[in-house]
């Protein structure tokens, strides 16, 4: 049972477009987010983290929303670049210093 | 700061040896250390759980005799592949916990395995 969830296998935007990630979870235990960046044959780089006690995070071009009723999360990235074609994972934990359990990832393709 | 290495990044061996793989935190202090396993166009799969100076915890369906992992001391942790097969190719990535405010994981570059 993936208690971790991204649905959309991958995603196409215009450079300059907003980029939208989308992520979903069943535990109500979690209750720490993180969104990673994973280029092929590379480990994944984190890139934003969101706690339960918080909607909203922002660092530069990515924003992570959490709405927590809807045990849902979300990458803004704004405006999007080509450098940004990659492969994003989001996780989640029960608390910061456990264990992640991944989705299953989204391919990201921002062109041109 | 926060940089975790692997070692070697990629290797070949021949069905029934063992190949082991090297996990270091390089500018801090990591007591605990989790190892991944991706396979091709597939999420992070944790295999282990590493904590210095103590036995990993392995997650459901890991052979813990097949996968030896040790972690000596708080900026090394090692996972051994032993009588590799080719089901064993993957990719494996280490991840190293820093206690700092938040606990993050660092994640390392990965080692890709091939069994022939």
């Amino acid at each position: 049972d993936q208690q971790v969830k991204q649905n959309s296998p991958s995603l196409s935007v215009q450079e300059g477009r907003i980029s939208i990630l989308n992520c979903d979870y069943t535990n109500s235990m979690f209750d720490y987010f993180l969104w990673y960046k994973k280029y092929p044959a590379e480990g994944p780089t984190f890139l934003i983290s969101i706690s339960s006690i918080k909607d909203k995070n922002e660092d530069g071009r990515f924003t992570v929303f959490l709405n927590k009723s809807a045990k849902h999360l979300s990458l803004h990235i704004v405006p999007s670049q080509p450098g940004d074609s990659a492969v994003y994972f989001c996780a989640a934990s029960a608390d910061a210093g456990n264990m992640l359990t991944f989705g299953g990832g989204t391919r990201l393709m921002v062109k041109p | 700061g926060a940089v975790v290495s692997q070692h070697p990044s990629w290797v070949i061996c021949k069905s029934g040896t063992s190949v082991k793989i090297e996990c270091r935190s390089l500018d801090f202090q990591a007591t605990t250390m989790f190892w991944y396993r991706q396979f091709p166009k597939q999420s992070l799969m944790l295999m282990a759980t590493s904590n210095e100076g103590s036995k990993a915890t392995y997650e459901q369906g890991v052979e813990k005799d097949k996968f030896l992992i040790n972690h000596a001391s708080l900026t090394l942790s090692t996972l051994t592949v032993t009588s590799a097969h080719p089901e064993d190719s993957s990719f494996y990535i280490c991840s190293a916990m820093r206690l700092a405010g938040w606990n993050e994981q660092f994640f390392g570059p990965g080692t890709r395995l091939t069994v022939l």
